[in-house]
């Protein structure tokens, strides 16, 4: 079946340095999404990139979707306290975003004041 | 954005008890709606595909007489927990999709 791996599995970073979390998909996905888990909560949408090179930026955050569609990244320029937490790749191998979603391990993110 | 809603947010019972969890989408309607489960640092595994007025779609691996799903309504499924134990303590998370997904709060069961 479909897997998604993503690394790395931790990152412990001092405030205002970058971070980078990488998904690699086992087969060319229809659409990837990624979502932030703070401690205690629940995965909370960021972004979806469905076309392929497609790159999308929300503030400090760049998202990239690979040529093949099968890999993509996550950038924080800068991190702040507030950007602790889990980040989580899902790729969906089906047509539409609603489709089932097979999550990355996800990359826990430390950021130390 | 949509809102999805879970009940109980948490659940402790003894073993061999059966558990009810309540997924409820707020504003909008799910014909489909998707249960995951979630051990400590580890990511969401999709366990089942709830279809509204048919029977859910199991994930391989996922005992479908042990996690009972039933879709009454188009903004209601259930995933009932059969017979727990200790082992099937964790957080069960559902989403419901419109444009993308919207995850619930989740619901933390610990059997004892």
């Amino acid at each position: 079946g479909q897997q998604v791996m993503q690394i790395p599995q931790y990152q412990h970073v001092q405030e205002g340095e970058d971070f980078t979390t990488y998904c690699n998909s086992s087969t060319t996905l229809s659409n990837i999404q990624w979502y932030k888990q703070r401690p205690g909560g629940h995965p909370v949408f960021l972004i979806q990139l469905v076309k392929s090179g497609e790159v999308k930026k929300q503030k400090r955050l760049t998202f990239q979707f690979g040529e093949a569609k099968k890999n993509s990244s996550l950038h924080i320029t800068a991190t702040q306290t507030t950007d602790v937490g889990t980040y989580f790749c899902a790729g969906n191998a089906g047509g539409t975003s609603y489709g089932k979603l097979t999550f990355g391990q996800g990359t826990i993110l430390t950021v130390h004041p | 954005g949509a809102v999805v809603s879970q009940h109980p947010s948490w659940v402790i019972c003894k073993s061999g008890t059966s558990v009810k969890i309540e997924c409820r989408s707020l504003d909008f309607q799910a014909t489909t709606m998707f249960w995951y489960r979630q051990f400590p640092k580890q990511s969401l595994m999709l366990m089942a595909t709830s279809n509204e007025g048919s029977k859910a779609t199991y994930e391989q691996g996922v005992e479908k007489d042990k996690f009972l799903i039933n879709h009454a309504s188009l903004t209601l499924s259930t995933l009932t927990v059969t017979s727990a134990h200790p082992e099937d303590s964790s957080f069960y998370i559902c989403s419901a999709p419109i444009d993308t997904q919207y995850f619930g709060p989740g619901t933390r069961l610990t059997v004892l």
